[in-house]
């Protein structure tokens, strides 16, 4: 019944490493975003994603990647992980321009 | 760079007294304003969404009105109760004539109601 998932809930892993985070909706809503949570419980946008374009923020850096297998995915790839990339991130999905945004759960990502 | 403020940071309110705060926001491109509930370990939920200049949206004892030529909005909250204790985010979308672009959030007002 989730509407929005995220896997995993918790991630630790050493610099260096490449991961992945997994998003999952199943509200049939079009459009999907990957928000950072950082130190001051701040949420920032990193990705918004349609079937129609990719909206990258121009702070996130290219060690991060989204890829859509299809309109119900959205995963987060990240690629050679650095200390400063722990964080709290969240996937989210809308639909159109009157509705909320339906937020996933979070994964805590920790780098050591 | 949007600038989405919220204020105050933090407020104690005493059960059963009302309270209010607010979020200012750029006042042009403006598209749609969301208001979200956040309680600690959980996700943020949706409160309200509004779009149109002079909106007012009301859920149980919470509501929210809306300017967007002075680009502010306020959250009121009647009767507090314990249950209300929560971050309150707002977030504002901007009209960029694309369909995917995502909210810019303000840092929240943290709510403590002290019984």
């Amino acid at each position: 019944d989730t509407a929005v998932s995220q896997t995993p809930k918790y991630l630790v892993t050493q610099m260096g490493n490449d991961k992945s985070i997994k998003c999952e909706q199943n509200l049939g809503h079009d459009t999907m975003y990957w928000y950072k949570q950082d130190s001051k419980k701040f949420l920032k946008i990193m990705f918004s994603y349609n079937n129609k374009e990719l909206i990258i923020n121009e702070t996130v850096p290219n060690r991060f990647s989204p890829k859509s297998p299809d309109k119900a995915h959205l995963n987060l790839h990240i690629n050679s992980l650095e200390l400063g990339d722990s964080a709290v991130y969240f996937c989210a999905s809308s639909q159109g321009r009157g509705m909320g945004y339906t937020f996933g759960s979070g994964t805590r990502l920790t780098v050591v | 760079i949007l600038n989405v403020e919220q204020s105050p940071q933090s407020l104690h309110v005493q059960e059963g007294d009302s309270t209010n705060f607010t979020c200012s926001f750029p006042s042009s491109n403006f598209y749609a304003l969301h208001w979200y509930r956040w309680e600690t370990a959980k996700s943020p939920e949706a409160l309200f969404v509004m779009t149109l200049n002079g909106d007012e949206k009301k859920k149980g004892r919470i509501s929210a009105t809306l300017n967007t030529k002075e680009g502010y909005s306020y959250l009121y909250i009647k009767g507090s109760q314990p249950e209300d204790s929560a971050t309150y985010l707002c977030a504002f979308r901007l009209y960029s004539g694309g369909g995917a672009d995502g909210l810019t959030f303000g840092k929240g007002t943290h709510l403590i109601i002290q019984p």
